[in-house]
């Protein structure tokens, strides 16, 4: 059972903003950086964004990320059919002393 | 151009010991504040972590596995390596092996490797 909980699914139609939560706890989210990844299918996860709202070169602006108490979450806009994919979150826990990842959200484009 | 790639036995008997190997080009494993991490993904399923090592040898495990689990680096070789014993099914994964930046979170991938855990 994953640490941190987003919706199995969310989905959208192109061009439409979508938004994938994640929730975890004050030993993870509530005190560490959160990081998202994106996981085309047959593919490795690609890391989309870092410590909270940062995007790595590459990555276009419409991928943002945000962070409030122990929640973040993960917003695309301008939604594409190439964004059809899986969606994990991630931190660092400390009563574990390890990463944890989120059970992950597919991402549909209608 | 960092690039990694995870080398291994793709199939491995009940009970024993799952052996892979990272090896890590375009880059030295022990440049900046990096550290190196397994993390595998069952069929259909989500991400676990497995463990990380420091250059220095520091290491973490996830604690639902560190009774099974051994990780080591040969900065020689630039490699690291994983080793899960008393291995069952529920071992079967794809194993990544990954670089963590300081605060960067997990920036480089490799490819992943299947590895069976069958008879």
């Amino acid at each position: 059972q994953s640490v941190l909980t987003q919706p199995p699914s969310a989905s959208g139609t192109p061009g439409q903003r979508v938004t994938i939560s994640c929730s975890g706890s004050s030993s993870n989210i509530g005190d560490n950086y959160v990081y998202w990844y994106q996981q085309l299918p047959g593919t490795a996860p690609r890391l989309l964004i870092y410590k909270d709202d940062q995007r790595p070169s590459g990555v276009p602006d419409r991928f943002s990320g945000s962070r409030s108490g122990t929640s973040a979450s993960l917003a695309m806009s301008g939604l594409r059919s190439e964004d059809e994919a899986d969606y994990y979150c991630a931190a660092w826990d400390d009563s574990l002393s390890g990463w944890v990842f989120g059970v992950g959200t597919k991402l549909t484009v209608l | 151009q960092v690039l990694l790639q995870e080398s291994g036995p793709g199939l491995v008997k009940p009970s024993q010991t799952l052996s892979l190997t990272c090896t890590v080009s375009g880059g030295s494993i022990s440049s900046g504040s990096n550290n190196w991490s397994w993390i595998r993904q069952s069929a259909g399923q989500g991400l676990e972590w497995i463990g990380r090592i420091y250059t220095s040898g520091s290491t973490n495990y996830n604690p639902s596995l560190k009774s099974r689990v051994i990780i080591s680096v040969d900065t020689s070789k630039n490699q690291f390596s994983l080793k899960l014993s008393s291995v069952t099914a529920a071992d079967t994964a794809v194993y990544y092996c990954a670089r963590a930046s300081r605060l960067a979170g997990f920036d480089y991938w490799g490819q992943g490797t299947l590895v069976t855990v069958s008879s």
